[in-house]
C-alpha cells in the first residue's frame, strides 16, 4: 500500500539550532501539505502546494520556517532558528485533487 | 472560519461494548465532508470514516458508524463491540468540498478500552 514517507521519525535539537523535516507523498499526489500538531491539540495546517506552488502559507511562522517542494514531488520544512515552543509533531500528508488524503507518520521534534 | 469542537477530552469503554465520541462543527457551506481520524501512539493518522454533507444516510464502516445530524452540526462516532485495538485519539475533522482545501481538526478524544 503506498505511503506518505517522512523523515526523520524523531529529531532533538537545540534551540537556535537549524532543523529540518523531509516528506516524499504518494506517487501522483499533486497536493501536499505540513501540519503542526503540539502534544494534546489536534493538527494545525502549516503550509499547502499544490504541485510546486504554495496555496496557502498563511499559518507559517515565516520569520523562521520556510517550506518548499521545488520538483512538485518531495518537500522540505526547515526551521531555523529552533524555539523551545516549536516542541511538535510535524505531520505530511498528500492527496490526489478531489480525496485520497494520506498522512505520514511524522516528525517528532523536541527544542532543548 | 471553521471550527470543530470536541467537548470530550478523555472516555473510556468496556471492552465488547459501545462508545459514542461527540463532535460538533461550525461552518457556513454547504460542500463539506466529515471524518474520524484515529491516531494511535504510533502518531500515524488513519481514517476511521467519512461522511459527505449532501449524503443523509449515515456512514457505516464495520464496527464502526456515525450520527450526522446536518441542521444541529453534530457527527459523532459510535464505536461498537469495542476492541483493546481502538484505544487511540480520536479527532474529528471538517474538510471544504472544493479540491485540496485544508482539514480542520477538533482537539481529540483519548479513548481507553478497559479489559
Amino acid at each position: 500500500e503506498a505511503e506518505v514517507a517522512q523523515s526523520p521519525r524523531y529529531k532533538i535539537t537545540e534551540k537556535s539550532q537549524a532543523v529540518a523535516f523531509w516528506c516524499d507523498p504518494i506517487s501522483g499526489h499533486a497536493t501536499l501539505y505540513w501540519y503542526r500538531q503540539i502534544l494534546g491539540q489536534g493538527p494545525e495546517l502549516l503550509v499547502q502546494f499544490q504541485d510546486e506552488s504554495v496555496v496557502d502559507d498563511s499559518q507559517l511562522p515565516k520569520d523562521r520556517f520556510s517550506a518548499e517542494r521545488l520538483k512538485g514531488v518531495d518537500s522540505t520544512l526547515k526551521i531555523q532558528p529552533a524555539e523551545l515552543g516549536d516542541s511538535a509533531m510535524y505531520l505530511c500528508a498528500s492527496s490526489l485533487l478531489r480525496g485520497g488524503y494520506t498522512f505520514g507518520s511524522g516528525t517528532r521534534l523536541t527544542v532543548v | 472560519a471553521q471550527t470543530v469542537t470536541q467537548s470530550q477530552p478523555e472516555m473510556s469503554v468496556q471492552e465488547a461494548e459501545t462508545v459514542t465520541l461527540s463532535c460538533t462543527y461550525d461552518t457556513s457551506e454547504s460542500d463539506y465532508y466529515l471524518f474520524w481520524y484515529k491516531q494511535p501512539p504510533s502518531r500515524q493518522m488513519i481514517l476511521v470514516i467519512r461522511q459527505e454533507a449532501y449524503k443523509q444516510q449515515n456512514a457505516t464502516e464495520n464496527r464502526f458508524s456515525v450520527n450526522f445530524q446536518k441542521a444541529a452540526k453534530s457527527f459523532s462516532l459510535k464505536i461498537s463491540d469495542s476492541q483493546l485495538g481502538d484505544a487511540a485519539m480520536y479527532f474529528c475533522a471538517y474538510k471544504q468540498g472544493n479540491t485540496g482545501n485544508q482539514f480542520y481538526f477538533g482537539t481529540g478524544t483519548s479513548l481507553t478500552v478497559i479489559p
